[in-house]
């Protein structure tokens, strides 16, 4: 059971550049969802999903899409990327929208815009 | 969503009670007071929630005052590996968890 898990961990990218941030989890969560956290700062919602098919924005969506084509993953797309987007990005999942339960986090993806 | 908050920062020695307070005094009838942690710059650790009852698990207690008003989270045995920033989160689920800028606690040696 690997739980939350986030590819690339680290990456640097030039601005205008395009890339994809890879979230999946293996706990048939219902609920996924994207942060953003900027240095000193709490997290931020940038967008999040209650089910395949189905997406909405947060608190901060500008500069980024998401798809959710099956329960398991939840991709994060940087179309044209700027330095503003510099930050480490968090996926996380939960059972279901509205439950009384816990959120499971994974690790991060730490990404330069230069 | 109703707002928190929470002391910037807290010290405690090693091997003593933390107790880290949060005010939510908007909480409405159906909102949980959630507590998650995060480690240096790792992802964001669940630690315990509650609604009204006192709630007590591996990790740590939770106390809720009768008024729902505020709450505190207690870590029994603070260790080093407990140095961490502290979120009070109030919501309905576990979901769009509006995290502030939290307390960050020091364990001292």
């Amino acid at each position: 059971n690997a739980g939350v898990t986030q590819t690339p961990k680290f990456q640097v990218l030039k601005t205008g550049q395009s890339m994809t941030l890879q979230c999946a989890q293996d706990m048939n969560h219902e609920y996924m969802s994207w942060y953003r956290q900027d240095p000193g700062m709490g997290l931020r919602l940038i967008h999040y999903s209650v089910g395949a098919g189905i997406t909405d924005q947060g608190e901060v969506p500008n500069g980024y899409n998401v798809s959710r084509s099956t329960t398991e993953d939840f991709p994060l797309r940087l179309l044209s990327a700027a330095p503003s987007q510099t930050s480490v990005y968090f996926c996380a999942s939960s059972y279901q929208e509205g439950w009384n339960t816990e959120a499971f986090f994974g690790q991060g993806t730490r990404l330069t815009v230069v | 969503d109703a707002k928190t908050t929470q002391p910037p920062s807290m010290d405690c020695a090693e091997g003593r009670a933390a107790n880290l307070p949060c005010n939510h005094s908007t909480i409405s009838g159906n909102e949980y007071v959630y507590w998650y942690r995060q480690i240096h710059s790792q992802g964001p650790q669940y630690i315990i929630h509650g609604l009204k009852n006192n709630e007590t698990n591996e990790m740590a207690s939770l106390i809720i005052t009768e008024d729902r008003k505020s709450s505190t989270l207690i870590l029994p045995h603070a260790t080093l590996r407990d140095t961490a920033v502290y979120y009070c989160i109030v919501r309905t689920g576990a979901n769009n968890l509006f995290f502030g800028t939290g307390t960050r606690l020091t364990v001292i040696p």
